[in-house]
């Protein structure tokens, strides 16, 4: 079974800095989607980033970028330019393109911006 | 266009009732998931469903559990005979598409909050 873990319970940064939230997974599978999805304190589920595991290119979205890394299983999220906005809970969440469809999804990082 | 939306918001029940979530995906959604979240974890898969088909239901906890999608949009998770421990957060995600090539990008309804009393 895939694994997902997020090691770091609680980050902050200092307003338009940049901070790096970190992500590792367990799976025996070599062609997977990963995603990172922002829950703000309204609750919603909000999709920040994804990145197809067959891709080289790391994924950008605006002040959003992964770096992925394959073979450490290794997928962190960095944004840039920190805003008051982007205080939220980010949770990390893998995929498998083999016909199992369900997101597994890590324990989350609380990001705190401090103004 | 409209989100995923999700009814009720909150639902405060009591031991022993029966409840029934809803779930009205994005238009020409495929695919509909359903996930339960405790505070302070990340969602947790339950079921889900292509058209009105259901593909897996490993997820649900027990028999207690059942969903259904009979015409391939909306779709209904009933919790019978609830228990305290059923308080969570329910959350309902569609994707577009699904199975090889497809994007894989589920999204996420506003949730149903339901507390067991």
């Amino acid at each position: 079974a895939q694994t997902v873990t997020q090691s770091q319970p609680e980050m902050s940064v200092q307003e338009a800095e940049t901070v790096t939230l970190s992500c590792t997974y367990d799976t025996s599978e070599s062609d997977y989607y990963l995603f990172w999805y922002k829950q703000p304190p309204s609750r919603q589920m909000i999709l920040v980033i994804r990145q197809e595991a067959y891709k080289q290119q790391n994924a950008t979205e605006n002040r959003f970028s992964v770096n992925f890394q394959k073979a450490a299983k290794s997928f962190s999220l960095k944004i840039s330019d920190s805003q008051l906005g982007d205080a939220a809970m980010y949770f990390c969440a893998y995929i498998s393109n083999f016909g199992n469809e369900k997101l597994t999804f890590g324990t989350g990082t609380r990001l705190t911006i401090i103004p | 266009g409209a989100g995923v939306s999700q009814s009720p918001r909150y639902k405060v029940t009591k031991r022993g009732q029966d409840v029934a979530l809803r779930c009205d995906p994005i238009s020409g959604h495929v695919s509909l998931y359903w996930y339960r979240q405790a505070l302070g974890q990340g969602p947790e898969f339950l079921t889900y469903f292509n058209y009105e088909a259901q593909q897996d239901k490993s997820g649900l906890p027990n028999d207690r559990f059942s969903a259904e999608r009979p015409e391939g949009s909306i779709s209904t998770l009933t919790i019978q005979r609830t228990e305290q421990r059923d308080s969570a957060m329910y959350r309902c995600a569609s994707s577009l598409d699904s199975g090889l090539g497809s994007s894989y990008e589920q999204y996420f309804g506003p949730g149903t909050r339901l507390t067991v009393t």
